[in-house]
């Protein structure tokens, strides 16, 4: 089964924790996203990678890191420099398809809550 | 800059009742992208369309019908005969095209959509 899998689904944080949120995809797909949605908000992007050791910042970068050690792995540090973490956290990747459009398909998503 | 609007944040239907979500976006670029995203109370979101630029066609899938239209910058969604399994959010988004198969998703605020029976 092709997809994307995020872990864990709920993570807890405590003030001043850094925490790495997993996300995985056998979709072969060279791009990843990590996007962060709050309460009545759409996603903003935090981080995206093209390809493999190379990764952009987002819109919202301050207080995040990531690697892209393997093509299938992108994982989304939320380090204690981040003030406001608790959030709803999406994954997703694409690749170019034959009329040269993404499109981005979504993991199930971890929700963090800082205590 | 680009910018997608969703100008309704909440709607309520009666099961069987058609649906109409707007969405208008903004963009100077000629060539970009536009889709439509359901998230299900599960927290996923589930692709439905994506739409070219250059493609004004409008398109129909069972009882989902997407209204695009560049003269006025909004990329319609209706669902007709709504059931109580459409309710979500639903999100637009506009990307633009980018290298090596990465394009940044512009999203909208997202609608809720309750479908009661």
């Amino acid at each position: 089964d092709g997809g994307i899998t995020q872990s864990p689904k709920y993570l807890f944080r405590k003030e001043g924790q850094n925490v790495t949120l997993s996300c995985e995809q056998n979709l072969n797909h060279d791009a990843m996203y990590w996007y962060r949605q709050d309460p009545g908000q759409g996603l903003r992007l935090i981080y995206y990678s093209q390809i493999v050791n190379d990764f952009q910042k987002g819109d919202i970068a301050e207080g995040y890191s990531v690697s892209r050690e393997k093509k299938e792995s992108f994982p989304l540090t939320v380090t204690s420099a981040q003030k406001n973490p608790t959030a709803f956290y999406l994954c997703a990747s694409s690749t170019r398809g034959p009329t040269g459009a993404a499109t981005q398909y979504f993991g199930p998503g971890t929700r963090l809550t800082v205590l | 800059a680009q910018k997608v609007t969703q100008a309704q944040t909440e709607i309520s239907v009666v099961e069987k009742e058609d649906v109409t979500l707007d969405c208008v976006y903004e963009t100077r670029d000629t060539t970009y992208y536009l889709f439509w995203y359901k998230q299900p109370p599960s927290g996923e979101l589930v692709f439905l369309i994506r739409r070219n630029s250059f493609d004004e066609q409008n398109e129909i899938s069972g009882r989902y019908s997407w209204n695009f239209q560049k003269s006025t910058s909004s990329f319609n969604f209706t669902i007709t005969a709504s059931q109580v399994v459409d309710s979500a959010v639903y999100f637009c988004a506009l990307s633009l095209p980018g290298r090596g198969g990465s394009e940044k998703l512009v999203f909208g605020k997202g609608m809720k959509l309750t479908v009661n029976p």
